[in-house]
């Protein structure tokens, strides 16, 4: 079967930094994401890496080993307003999104 | 822009009723699905649209129907409501359907 494991919940202190990681094992693979989700709303689209290596954008970077099936997500100087739950999906041979549960992220001052 | 809008935003259901979920997009994207959200697990595909005229079956498409009459429009429909659909219901669209996905604000369902 297909699946997305990441951790249920972290807890980080603000202006730190956090990893948060996903393994998959799929069927196939044609990229992977990261989404944001705040309590109450949607998610929102953060990353997507194909290829192997650190993809950065801001405060945020995500990182991706197709051959270990693993990826992580870094936030880097954290704030309050990055208290939210954070989604991996992969991308599998016939292009449908598989979800892992989501990690909750709660931030601390 | 709205983007992706859903009708809607929360409704109490009693079971055996028939509930359309609505869910109107104005970015014109080709590829339009149907998620379910519950605690614990991750995003349940149930019903997805590559373009206007078909619809393909999610993970868990038992229980619910779609249409896709133009590009727009992407109706979620329960035919006979059941406790276990109780759910958070969020639709998403993307240019194709190899595309980033984006999701409109979600329908809270409560089967009672």
């Amino acid at each position: 079967g297909q699946n997305i494991d990441q951790p249920t919940e972290m807890t980080a202190t603000e202006g730190a930094i956090v990893q948060i990681n996903c393994t998959y094992q799929t069927s196939g693979f044609n990229g992977l994401f990261w989404y944001q989700q705040h309590a109450g709303e949607a998610p929102t689209f953060l990353s997507y890496n194909v290829l192997d290596g650190l993809e950065e954008k801001g405060r945020f970077s995500s990182f991706l080993s197709r051959s270990k099936g693993y990826s992580y997500l870094l936030l880097k100087e954290l704030q309050m307003k990055d208290s939210a739950s954070y989604l991996c999906a992969v991308r599998d041979q016939d292009y449908q999104l598989i979800w892992g549960a989501g990690t909750k992220l709660i931030i601390k001052p | 822009i709205a983007g992706i809008t859903q009708a809607p935003t929360s409704q109490i259901l009693a079971a055996g009723r028939r509930m359309t979920l609505r869910c109107t997009q104005d970015m014109r994207h080709n590829a339009m699905y149907w998620y379910r959200q519950d605690l614990g697990l991750g995003l349940r595909l149930i019903h997805y649209s590559n373009t206007a005229g078909t619809t393909g079956k999610g993970e868990v498409p038992d229980g619910y129907s779609v249409s896709r009459a133009n590009t727009d429009d992407f109706p979620l429909t329960l035919a006979s409501a059941v406790p276990s659909q109780t759910s958070v219901y969020f639709c998403a669209n993307s240019v194709d359907g190899t595309d980033t996905q984006y999701f409109g604000p979600g329908t809270r369902l409560t089967v009672l």
